[in-house]
């Protein structure tokens, strides 16, 4: 049983595209999020939800666009690619903000 | 921006050596320290998270310590084994306008020889 999964695991594309990827997990956990790991590995927070409630929007460019539609969803869509957008994207879950967080397998966006 | 640094970057130890490292952050507005442990091609996975001055947790041959007041944690792991090798990860949770959100620090590469 997968906790926290993400789709798709390898996403390949043309600059200018519109792509999405979508992330669910199955612990019952009220609060979801969004991490990018950046070209020196670290990761860095993108967004957090809460019970479907946006929490942190980290000065993400608003062609970043999380949707959560439930409690245990949340998606990412991206609109008009650019190369800079070349990541691996964590998804991550946990039951409050102080508590341990469970993260997916990651998403690795590749934009040619 | 919260500052969150780990050392050393890499180390390499042989097996069965006992080997700690650290992660400074600063100390003002702390809510609580997690340590993960992220392998390559898979994700980060928990460790613990520690929340009081003098917290002290252990799982198996790994275990951590935290100094709230000086801003510091050590993670130990005693007797090395080669399937420890992974990168191990530190990250705040702290208040104020950076409630919400893990800072994490660049990682400290462990890698066990046999």
């Amino acid at each position: 049983d997968t906790a926290v999964s993400q789709t798709p695991k390898y996403l390949v594309t043309q600059m200018g595209n519109d792509k999405s990827i979508k992330c669910e997990q199955n612990l019952g956990h009220d609060t979801m999020y969004w991490y990018k790991q950046d070209s020196k590995k670290f990761l860095k927070i993108m967004f957090s939800y809460n019970n479907k409630e946006l929490i942190i929007n980290e000065t993400v460019p608003n062609r970043f666009s999380p949707k959560s539609p439930d409690k245990a969803h949340l998606n990412l869509h991206i609109n008009s690619l650019e190369l800079g957008d070349s990541a691996v994207y964590f998804c991550a879950s946990s039951q409050g903000f102080v508590d341990t967080q469970y993260f997916g397998p990651g998403t690795r966006l590749t934009v040619l | 921006i919260l500052n969150v640094e780990q050392s050393p970057q890499s180390l390499h130890v042989q097996e069965g050596d006992s080997t700690n490292f650290t992660c400074s952050f600063p100390s003002s507005n702390f809510y609580a320290l997690h340590w993960y442990r992220w392998e390559t091609a898979k994700s980060p996975e928990a460790l613990f998270v520690m929340t009081l001055n003098g917290d002290e947790k252990k799982k198996g041959r790994i275990s951590a310590t935290l100094n709230t007041k000086e801003g510091y944690s050590y993670l130990y792991i005693k007797g090395s084994q080669p399937e420890d090798s992974a990168t191990y990860l530190c990250a705040l949770h702290a208040g104020g306008t950076s409630y919400g959100k893990l800072t994490f620090g660049q990682g400290t590469i462990l890698t066990v020889h046999p």
